[in-house]
Formats: structure tokens, sequence, C-alpha cells
């Protein structure tokens, strides 16, 4: 069974670093063709992909945002991190893992997601 | 970067009703295109990838279809539980976007 789960602080201040972490079961990051992303849904409005890292460290970014974003994996312990910079107010969101696949029938689309943490962002 | 285009925004329906949402890509996606069903403070759920395969354990009242630019995701014999926002998503390019989403609301 596949799950995902985000961690991480509800309440940053405004220029603050954010820090989440994806911590999930049932596959490897370690896995060919296997990737997990982060995106975000601020309140009312729609999706938005944030990042991507693949099982062979291949990372990918959202232009608006690449200069503020780093993802990172650790395969020992079945977690993603993402972190974003200089937070602000209009980064108040929820976030969302998800798993991807790469190779397959569901190549590319996000199978699997976490529940979310809503993080807001406020002085 | 992949503009996706969602129309219409919301749509007001009855049970038992057809309803088809159609998404634009701004350049062609092949057939690289998922749909999504999110209901209020849950995570979006994969209904159809590859622009017409249904995901295991959906409905067979939800069909895609389309390729290149244009798609839709039609809903016949609308159920309660299909009360929800539905998004497109294109797996062609990076960066992924998805379209702005189609509330369908109950009329």
């Amino acid at each position: 069974q596949i799950t995902l789960k985000e961690s991480g602080p509800t309440l940053v201040k405004p220029t603050q670093t954010l820090t989440l972490t994806c911590s999930f079961s049932g596959f490897s990051l370690t896995t060919t063709g296997v990737a997990v992303g982060w995106i975000r849904q601020p309140p009312g409005k729609a999706l938005e992909w944030l990042a991507l890292i693949h099982w062979d460290d291949d990372d990918r970014y959202s232009p608006s945002l690449n200069n503020r974003l780093t993802i990172t994996k650790d395969t020992s312990k079945n977690q993603v991190v993402l972190t974003m910079t200089n937070v602000d107010p209009t980064d108040t969101a929820t976030y969302y893992c998800a798993r991807q696949p790469t190779v397959g029938a569901t190549a590319k689309v996000f199978e699997y997601w976490g529940q979310g943490i809503l993080v807001t962002v406020s002085s | 970067d992949i503009q996706m285009t969602q129309s219409p925004s919301s749509v007001s329906a009855s049970v038992g009703d057809t309803v088809t949402i159609t998404c634009r890509a701004s350049q062609g996606i092949s057939s690289r295109l998922a749909w999504y069903q999110q209901k209020p403070g849950k995570a979006p759920k994969l209904l159809i990838y590859a622009a017409s395969t249904l995901q295991s354990g959906v409905p067979s009242r939800f069909s895609g279809s389309g390729s290149g630019t244009d798609f839709s995701l039609t809903i016949t014999s609308l159920q309660p539980e299909d009360f929800a926002t539905y998004y497109c998503q294109q797996g062609s390019n990076f960066p992924r976007t998805f379209g702005q989403g189609t509330k369908v609301e109950i009329k």
C-alpha cells in the first residue's frame, strides 16, 4: 500500500525559510522510474506544480519559483524534503506531495497524493 | 510553459445529467493528459490518465477523450458523490501544469 504524508510548520513568518517533509511508504525512491513531487494550492485557488525529484536525483522546478526552491531526497528514510526560501503571504497554501511514475501507463501523472498540509505565512 | 485552459469554470447540473468539461493545451501534448477530482478539504484523486484511460476503481461513468491540444472529460449519469472540482494536468513538458479547475455544482 502506497502512502505519503506531509509534515512541517503550519505557520511561518514572512522572509523565513519553509521546510516541508514528505514521508512515504510502499515504494522506494531508489527504484528506476519513480519520482516524488510537490504541488500547492492557495485557499480557493487552483493547483500549482512546484518541484519534482527523480530516483536518479534529476530534479525539476517551477520556473516562477526556481530560485527559491530546493528539493532533496533521503532514500534511507523514505523522505523527500522541499525547502522554500524568503516566504511571503502569497505562499500561504496547502502543500501536497505526490508520487509520479516516469515509466509505464501512468507515467507523468500523480497517482498517489498525501493528505496535504496547510501552511500560513503571516507575521 | 504549456498553459492548460479549462472550460467552463463552473457548471450546475442535476443528478442523472451528463456533464462535459474541456481542457485545451497551448501546444500539442500528445495524450499526456490526466484528470483529477478534488473534493473540499481533500487531496486530488486521479481519475483518468493518458487522456482516456480510467484509473483502477474509477466508475465507468467517467470518460476522457482527445489528443494534441483538445481534451474532454465526460461524466454521464451524474451521481451525488461527483459534485466536486475537476482539474486537468499535462505530463508532456516541464513545468507540469494544471488547468484552473471546473467546479461541478448541484443545480
